[in-house]
């Protein structure tokens, strides 16, 4: 069964402090893996996509990594905001086969930012 | 804002009422999703249409409705809910390209409230 787990369920760090939420997945065979941020009350928005090939991916202060042999991925904050509270939520695909793709969903981490 | 739309936001209704919601993209895009999320729960797929035509419904109780007249508008109609359902109902949309799992762009969302 296709699983996708994020680490921890919630967080709490001050403002201007860096953090590492995880994402563990067993979908295969894999095609690749987004980080969503979803502001309380709003739907999610695609932060960074990674395919099997990249173990990097930037966008701004977040920063996405991704070991396909492991199928381990992690989003690094860095100097995080205040407006970086949210939740964090990793989605995996499959590889394309035809129409359709269902993706897979994690919980999500929720961060919250204090000043 | 991600192009995708949704009326109303918030709804409460009891369980006899009969109300819908509506979601329009203005992506162009070929493929329009329902999802639920609930509290610590995992986005849940609920329907797919691809080019107006339903091509999942995820074992989701008949007392939901999808109803997609064209490519840029979907409806879920709402009819005898239960408590349970209430949840936070998003609206997706992408492209499905042969070969390749486009993004999803998210709606923000209608807060629906079952008493």
């Amino acid at each position: 069964k296709n699983q996708v787990e994020q680490s921890p369920q919630s967080l709490i760090i001050l403002e201007g402090k860096n953090c590492t939420l995880q994402c563990n997945y067993t979908v295969s065979p894999f095609s690749n893996l987004r980080w969503y941020k979803q502001d309380t009350g709003r739907g999610p928005v695609s932060l960074t996509i990674m395919t099997f090939s990249e173990n990097t991916k930037s966008n701004g202060r977040y920063t996405a990594t991704l070991d396909a042999d492991t199928k381990q991925s992690s989003l690094h904050i860095t100097a995080s905001q205040l407006s970086d509270s949210a939740s964090y939520i990793c989605v995996v695909s499959p590889t394309y086969s035809g129409g359709y793709q269902k993706v897979t969903f994690g919980t999500g981490t929720k961060l919250q930012v204090i000043p | 804002e991600t192009g995708v739309t949704q009326t109303p936001r918030h709804l409460v209704m009891g369980m006899t009422n009969k109300k819908s919601l509506k979601c329009e993209q203005h992506l162009g895009h070929n493929a329009m999703y329902w999802y639920k999320q609930s509290a610590k729960k995992p986005l849940e797929l609920m329907f797919v249409y691809n080019f107006k035509e339903q091509t999942e419904n995820n074992s989701v109780p008949s007392r939901f409705s999808p109803e997609c007249p064209n490519s840029s508008h979907l409806f879920l109609h709402l009819h005898t809910l239960q408590p349970e359902d209430s949840a936070l109902y998003l609206c997706a949309s992408n492209q499905i390209i042969a070969g390749a799992t486009d993004t999803q762009y998210f709606g923000p969302g209608t807060r629906l409230t079952v008493l």
